[in-house]
């Protein structure tokens, strides 16, 4: 079955510090595909990024930056230059087709505090 | 705007008393589910649909009813609600359905079963 783990569950940094979020994904398919969403305190969940497991390619988008690596199947996410902004709550999530499901399976979020 | 909308936001109930969660998008999308949040859990599936009049169980259905009579419509029904109801509900669509399609996500609502 396929699985999500976030090991960290809080993380604070103070202001303009990089900070990486560690994301590991067990699944049994070959296709299939990752998400970050991030949560603030306001409560939404707000799209990031997606990547297929076909594309190992590291994307960089302004402060973020995101790194798959197969071989550990790793998927974490840095941010640089970390803003009070930045806190928020951060999932990871994996998405395969279960029978007709296109299910997301989340990690357990890890919540990130940024202080002045 | 393309969005996913929820009614209400916050609702605070008491037990057995049946309610529904609305949930509409206007993006023409064919997939749509429901997922709840608590704590140290992360997000979970209750239902999904591909289409309408297709409905299916995701990983935590049970105390929870859905339907689908329309494509842009998905409300989350709860017959007779009890404690452990209590949690933070997101509803999401996608286009197809397809694991590449992003899931775009309503605002949540709260709900609190007293």
């Amino acid at each position: 079955a396929q699985k999500v783990t976030q090991a960290q569950t809080e993380i604070s940094v103070v202001e303009k510090e990089d900070v990486t979020l560690d994301c590991v994904y067990e699944t049994r398919d070959t296709t299939y595909y990752l998400f970050w969403y991030k949560q603030p305190p306001s409560g939404e969940l707000v799209f990031l990024i997606r990547r297929n497991s076909f594309d190992e390619q590291n994307e960089i988008s302004g402060r973020y930056s995101w790194n798959f690596q197969k071989s550990t199947s790793s998927f974490n996410f840095t941010i640089t230059a970390s803003q009070v902004v930045d806190s928020a709550v951060y999932f990871c999530a994996l998405s395969e087709l279960d029978g007709a499901n296109s299910k997301l399976t989340f990690g357990k979020g890890i919540t990130l505090s940024v202080r002045p | 705007e393309a969005q996913v909308t929820q009614n209400p936001r916050y609702l605070i109930t008491v037990t057995g008393k049946k309610l529904t969660v609305t949930c509409s998008q206007n993006m023409n999308h064919e997939y749509m589910s429901w997922y709840r949040q608590d704590p140290g859990l992360g997000l979970r599936q209750i239902y999904y649909s591909m289409n309408v009049e297709v409905t299916d169980k995701g990983d935590v259905p049970e105390g929870y009813k859905v339907s689908r009579k329309e494509k842009r419509n998905f409300p989350l029904i709860l017959e007779s609600p009890s404690p452990n109801q209590t949690s933070l509900y997101f509803c999401a669509s996608s286009q197809r359905g397809n694991p590449l399609d992003t899931q775009y996500f309503g605002p949540g609502t709260r709900l609190t079963v007293l």
